[in-house]
């Protein structure tokens, strides 16, 4: 069956630090991919998304880039802030409403 | 999502009780799901509905109900028989232009005493 594959953390970064997230998959065909964020006490929101294979997702200065050839959906962000703090969850889907298949969050803590 | 609402926010629950978890979404999209959350297990699918009228199981239903009788509408009973209640409870909802992408409402927080 698919699934995703994301370290749980926490990860520690200094402000202004670059992030990246790691996340690989396992799925047959071209599934969707996506990353959420989760802050504490809150839902999931959106973070980004691609759907073929190189495509690139970003937001908000988050980007990730649908590699099929290593089946991977890293995400990184250039310069992070206190505000990034927040848990990180890595998905993919295969559409027509089929269940979303979740990483188990990656948190990140981003200190002054 | 703004268009995505639960109620409460915080639930609490003495055991051998039912309660029942609200969420309502102005989104007039077609499915509807319910996640159980808990600390560092990622999110599980409880049960889904891809139309009113109509549901299916997730991979942890077992003491847990569902309806859908409307489109907007689509609450989560947690039964006496679910042994481990306390966690938080996510909905999502997908439909318009995207059937991939999940919207989620703000969650619940259920507590059993």
């Amino acid at each position: 069956g698919d699934s995703v594959t994301q370290m749980e953390g926490p990860v520690t970064l200094s402000e202004e630090a670059f992030l990246t997230i790691n996340c690989t998959y396992t799925a047959t065909g071209y599934p969707s991919l996506f990353w959420y964020v989760q802050y504490p006490g809150e839902g999931l929101q959106l973070l980004l998304k691609a759907t073929k294979a190189d495509d690139k997702g970003s937001n908000k200065g988050f980007e990730a880039t649908y590699r099929k050839e290593t089946t991977s959906f890293h995400l990184e962000k250039g310069s992070v802030q206190v505000s990034d703090s927040a848990v990180y969850f890595c998905a993919l889907s295969r559409g027509g409403y089929q269940k979303v298949t979740f990483g188990i969050g990656t948190k990140l803590q981003v200190i002054p | 999502d703004g268009g995505i609402t639960q109620s409460p926010k915080y639930l609490f629950r003495k055991e051998g009780q039912n309660v029942t978890l609200s969420c309502e979404q102005n989104l007039n999209h077609d499915a509807m799901y319910w996640y159980r959350q808990d600390p560092g297990q990622g999110l599980r699918l409880i049960y889904y509905s891809q139309i009113v009228n109509d549901f299916q199981k997730g991979d942890i239903a077992e003491g847990y109900s569902v309806s859908r009788e409307k489109k907007e509408s689509f609450p989560l009973t947690v039964t006496s028989a679910q042994k481990n209640p306390t966690a938080f409870y996510l909905c999502g909802v997908a439909g318009g232009e995207s059937t991939d992408t999940q919207y989620f409402g703000p969650g619940t927080r259920l507590t059993v005493l």
